[in-house]
């Protein structure tokens, strides 16, 4: 089975901070991505990547950044954490498209519920 | 872009009961996956199917391609079934959600 794993479920950062979520896949897949997800709003893509070293943005990069220097690990950074970054963020990967069966199947962590005071 | 459209927003049913919740989407995919998200905020994957029909234990979904639907069937519900489910498709290189179905089982 596919796992995927976040550093931390809860976590709570004061404003300004710089917070660092990490993320592990073990399935060897190229693909990794970052959400946040706020009520009312639904799952929105953060960045995503689609190998080592390589970033591309989604709908709402700004305020974030990330690092991918391995294959398994995708790393997001907020580099000076606001309220409006208070979130439920979520992780995924998936394999790249057109690669067989079940190509580009999303597979997601548990989440990490980030508050920022 | 494609707009992907769940129904309905919300359903509560007893314990046992059957239902089908839907997604219609804009355009043609070949990509699209039902996920259920628990109420620890936990994503899990249901089924990856972008036509055809699937089954796994009390959940079955099918999709329609040429029509541009699918559906997710539940019966028998438990308690444990509550929470919201997300239908997604393969836009240019990410997926694309629709608003999802939050569905409370009673006991």
């Amino acid at each position: 089975d596919v796992k995927v794993t976040q550093s931390s479920r809860y976590l709570v950062k004061r404003t300004g901070e710089k917070v660092f979520l990490e993320c592990v896949q073990d399935m060897d897949h190229e693909n990794m991505f970052w959400y946040r997800q706020d009520p009312g709003l639904g799952l929105r893509l953060i960045y995503f990547s689609y190998d080592v070293k390589m970033k591309e943005k989604g709908d709402i990069p700004e305020g974030y950044s990330v690092s991918r220097e391995k294959k398994e690990r995708f790393s997001l950074i907020l580099e000076s954490a606001s309220t409006n970054q208070t979130s439920m963020y979520l992780c995924a990967s998936s394999t790249l498209i057109g690669t067989g069966q079940g190509s580009y199947e999303q597979y997601f962590g548990p989440g990490t519920r980030l508050t920022v005071t | 872009g494609i707009q992907v459209e769940q129904s309905p927003p919300d359903l509560i049913l007893q314990e046992g009961a059957n239902s089908t919740l839907r997604c219609n989407f804009s355009d043609s995919v070949n990509n699209l996956q039902w996920f259920h998200q628990n109420p620890w905020g936990q994503l899990i994957n249901l089924f990856y199917i972008p036509s055809g029909t699937k089954q796994n234990g009390r959940l079955s979904a099918t999709t329609v391609a040429t029509e541009r639907y699918s559906l997710l069937y539940i019966s028998s519900s438990q308690t444990t079934d509550s929470g919201v489910y997300f239908c997604a498709v393969l836009g240019n290189y990410q997926l694309i959600w629709g608003a999802g179905t939050k569905l409370i089982i009673k006991p």
